[in-house]
């Protein structure tokens, strides 16, 4: 069965720096989806960034950017000139291409912006 | 265009009454979803319509969970009767092509069983 790892359960960093979440998933598929989903206090899930697992060239949305690493499943996101708008929750999660819509998702790692 | 709307935002009831929440996704979209999310979790999938059809109810607990989606629009998911366990957040989510993975969730109900 896939399973989201996410390993780090809460992370500070300053405003205007940089911080890397980091995930790992398990999976015998080749093709696959990866996602960062975001959820503020108002518990409204948003996607950040999606990955195709058939794509080399990792996904950037603006500030947000990930390290995807298929050899070592590793997914991870960074987010760059982080502002208070930025802390929330963030869900890592998994979809197997080609079968049906089941997202998997990790539990989170809860992201705090020190000002 | 207006996103994914849930109602009640918060819900309090005392073990073994019914609950019912209500979603209405977003307009043309015709897979809607509902998840659970426990306290400290990621969200899991309860069940999947398209349309009006339940495609996916592999994890919706049967013996006290209900859920339909009249006319594929609307849908309402019931708990009856409700069990402390059943404390969490409660998810809707559409999308307009399962095939993209592009899911848009509403604000959740916060249940609270007591």
């Amino acid at each position: 069965a896939q399973t989201v790892t996410q390993s780090q359960p809460e992370m500070s960093v300053q405003e205007a720096e940089t911080v890397t979440l980091s995930c790992t998933y398990d999976t015998s598929e080749s093709d696959y989806y990866l996602f960062w989903y975001k959820q503020p206090p108002s518990r409204q899930m948003i996607l950040v960034i999606r990955q195709e697992a058939y794509k080399q060239q990792n996904a950037t949305e603006n500030r947000f950017s990930v390290n995807f690493q298929k050899a070592a499943k590793s997914f991870s996101l960074k987010i760059s000139d982080s502002q208070l708008g930025d802390a929330a929750m963030y869900f890592c999660a998994y979809a197997e291409a080609n079968r049906d819509d089941k997202i998997i998702f990790g539990k989170g790692t809860r992201l705090h912006i020190l000002p | 265009e207006a996103g994914v709307v849930q109602s009640p935002r918060y819900k309090i009831i005392e073990k073994k009454q019914p609950v019912a929440f209500w979603c209405n996704p977003i307009s043309g979209h015709n897979t809607l979803y509902w998840y659970r999310q426990n306290l400290g979790q990621g969200p899991e999938l309860l069940i999947r319509y398209e349309n009006e059809e339940a495609v996916d109810d592999s994890q919706l607990p049967k013996d006290r969970f209900s859920a339909e989606r009249l006319k594929g629009v609307d849908s309402t998911l019931k708990i009856q009767p409700a069990e402390l366990g059943d404390s969490a957040v409660y998810l809707c989510a559409s999308s307009l092509d399962i095939r993209t993975y592009e899911q848009y969730f509403g604000p959740g109900t916060r249940l609270t069983v007591t």
